[in-house]
C-alpha cells in the first residue's frame, strides 16, 4: 500500500537556522508530489509541488524542494527560516487517481526568535 | 472573495446525534474532498467527489455520507456520532488533471467538531 514518511514529529531551530524536513513515499508508479503547510489555527497551503521536469522545485516564501526518484524522496529545504515559519509542515503524494491521495504525519517546526 | 469556505467552524454536539458540515467551492474546481484531521494532525481522507464519481476512502463508516446539490457544494452527514468523531474536518477542492489525478488542493478553514 503507498505510505508517506515523514522523519521528524517536531524541529525546534533557532532563526537563521537551515532547514531539512525529510519525506519518502512508497509506491511504484509515477507519482505528483506536494507540500503543504498549516500555520497555527489555519487551514492547509500549498508551498510547492513536483508533477514533472527539473526535480529541484521552487516554492513560496524560500522553500524548494528535491525530488529524488531514486530514494523515493522529496525533502524540503530553506536555507535560512524565520520565526514566522512556525507551522506544521505536510508532505503529500498523489497517486494513481484522485482519492489516492496520502499525507504524511506532519512535522512541526518551532522557529524560537 | 473564500475560494473554499465551510460552515460551522466549531460544533459541539452529544453522541448518538446526526449533524451535517456545508462546504462551498468558488474556484470552478471540478473536484472536491472531505478529510479527517486527528488531535495529532493526521490527516487521512475520507471522499472525494467530481461531478461524475464518488469515491470513498473504503475505511470510512458508512454513518458519513457526502452529498453534493452541485458542483461548487459538497456537504457531509454525519449519523449517529460517537466520541471517535471528534476531530477537524477539512474540505477541500481542486482540478482534475489529465491520467485521473489531482492538482494543487484548496483547503477550507476547517470545522472542528466536539462529541460529547
Amino acid at each position: 500500500a503507498q505510505s508517506v514518511s515523514q522523519h521528524n514529529h517536531h524541529v525546534i531551530l533557532s532563526e537563521a537556522a537551515s532547514l531539512e524536513l525529510g519525506c519518502n513515499y512508497s509506491y511504484g508508479g509515477t507519482v505528483n508530489l506536494f507540500w503543504y503547510v498549516q500555520y497555527p489555527g489555519q487551514h492547509l497551503q500549498l508551498l510547492l509541488k513536483y508533477f514533472s521536469g527539473d526535480p529541484l522545485v521552487k516554492g513560496i516564501k524560500g522553500f524548494e524542494a528535491e525530488f529524488i526518484k531514486s530514494k523515493f524522496s522529496f525533502n524540503l529545504r530553506k536555507p535560512s527560516v524565520q520565526w514566522s515559519d512556525t507551522a506544521e509542515y505536510f508532505c503529500a503524494v498523489n497517486g494513481i487517481g484522485l482519492n489516492d491521495m496520502r499525507f504524511g504525519a506532519g512535522t512541526r517546526l518551532t522557529v524560537k526568535p | 472573495d473564500t475560494a473554499v469556505s465551510q460552515t460551522p467552524k466549531y460544533l459541539v454536539t452529544q453522541m448518538g446525534n446526526d449533524k451535517s458540515i456545508k462546504c462551498e467551492q468558488n474556484l470552478g474546481h471540478d473536484t472536491m474532498y472531505w478529510y479527517k484531521q486527528d488531535s495529532k494532525k493526521f490527516l487521512k481522507i475520507m471522499f472525494s467527489y467530481n461531478n461524475k464519481e464518488l469515491i470513498i476512502n473504503e475505511t470510512v463508516p458508512n454513518r458519513f455520507s457526502p452529498k453534493s446539490p452541485d458542483k461548487a457544494h459538497l456537504n457531509l452527514h454525519i449519523n449517529s456520532l460517537e466520541l471517535g468523531d471528534s476531530a477537524v474536518y477539512f474540505c477541500a477542492s481542486s482540478q482534475g488533471l489529465a491520467g485521473g489525478r489531482a492538482d494543487t488542493q484548496y483547503f477550507g478553514p476547517g470545522t472542528r467538531l466536539t462529541v460529547l
